[in-house]
């Protein structure tokens, strides 16, 4: 079965600092990967998805990602943080088959201080 | 992009009473819609998955007479708490999925999600 592990459940950092996610997958074939973010009492936006393209993926609001097969991750990366971006991001895996399930993560808090 | 519905977005009901959730795909047909239950400050699990036409398929340790799941549409699924009790409170989130022709890989899309508080 797949799963995905985020490596810390809360993460600050400090306004214009570099932002750091961390996700790693288990999966016995590359899968696709995601990367989703929900704010307060809301839904889920998919900030960047890789469907075994380019490795390096872009995203919206400025992140991105990279799928590194050697190290089963896909860390989620942004240059500099902005008070908007603190909000709860999850990772999820889901297999190549296109009646595949999506597994999330536990999901982490991003807080971002002044 | 695709929009995902979802009504209503909150609703409080006493406990013993029903509650009905809908979730449409406004610009495009869903094949294949999903239900998600988070709790506070956790992750999103899996219920169900319907398919448009056939009986939800169920996650293990979820009760489908009590989570009635009927997607009669390719734009329209719902989810239906029967007997609510406190501890269905939660906020359920609705995701839908089309197969695009020739496609290999199919994008899925997230409604706002609906909290759910039985008293």
């Amino acid at each position: 079965a797949q799963s995905v592990t985020q490596l810390g459940s809360h993460v600050s950092v400090s306004e214009g600092a570099l932002v750091l996610l961390r996700c790693n997958y288990s999966s016995s074939v590359p899968p696709y990967l995601f990367w989703y973010v929900q704010y307060p009492n809301q839904g889920l936006q998919l900030l960047l998805k890789y469907t075994s393209a380019a490795t390096l993926v872009k995203g919206i609001n400025g992140f991105e990602a990279e799928f590194k097969k050697s190290e089963t991750s896909f860390h989620l990366t942004k240059p500099s943080a902005h008070m908007s971006d603190a909000a709860e991001y999850f990772c999820a895996v889901r297999d190549t088959g296109t009646a595949s399930k999506l597994t999330f993560g536990t999901g982490t808090r991003l807080q971002v201080t002044l | 992009g695709a929009v995902v519905s979802q009504h209503p977005s909150r609703v409080i009901c006493k406990s013993g009473t029903s509650v009905k959730i809908e979730c449409r795909s406004l610009d495009f047909q869903a094949t294949t819609m999903f239900w998600y239950r988070q709790f506070p400050k956790q992750s999103l699990m899996l219920m169900a998955t319907s398919n448009e036409g056939s009986k939800a398929t169920y996650e293990q340790g979820v009760e489908k007479d009590k989570f009635l799941i009927n997607h009669a549409s390719l734009t329209l699924s719902t989810l239906t708490v029967t007997s609510a009790h406190p501890e269905d409170s939660s906020f359920y989130i609705c995701s839908a999925r089309s197969i695009p022709r020739g496609a290999s890989y199919n994008e899925q899309f997230f409604g706002p999600g609906t909290r759910l508080t039985v008293l």
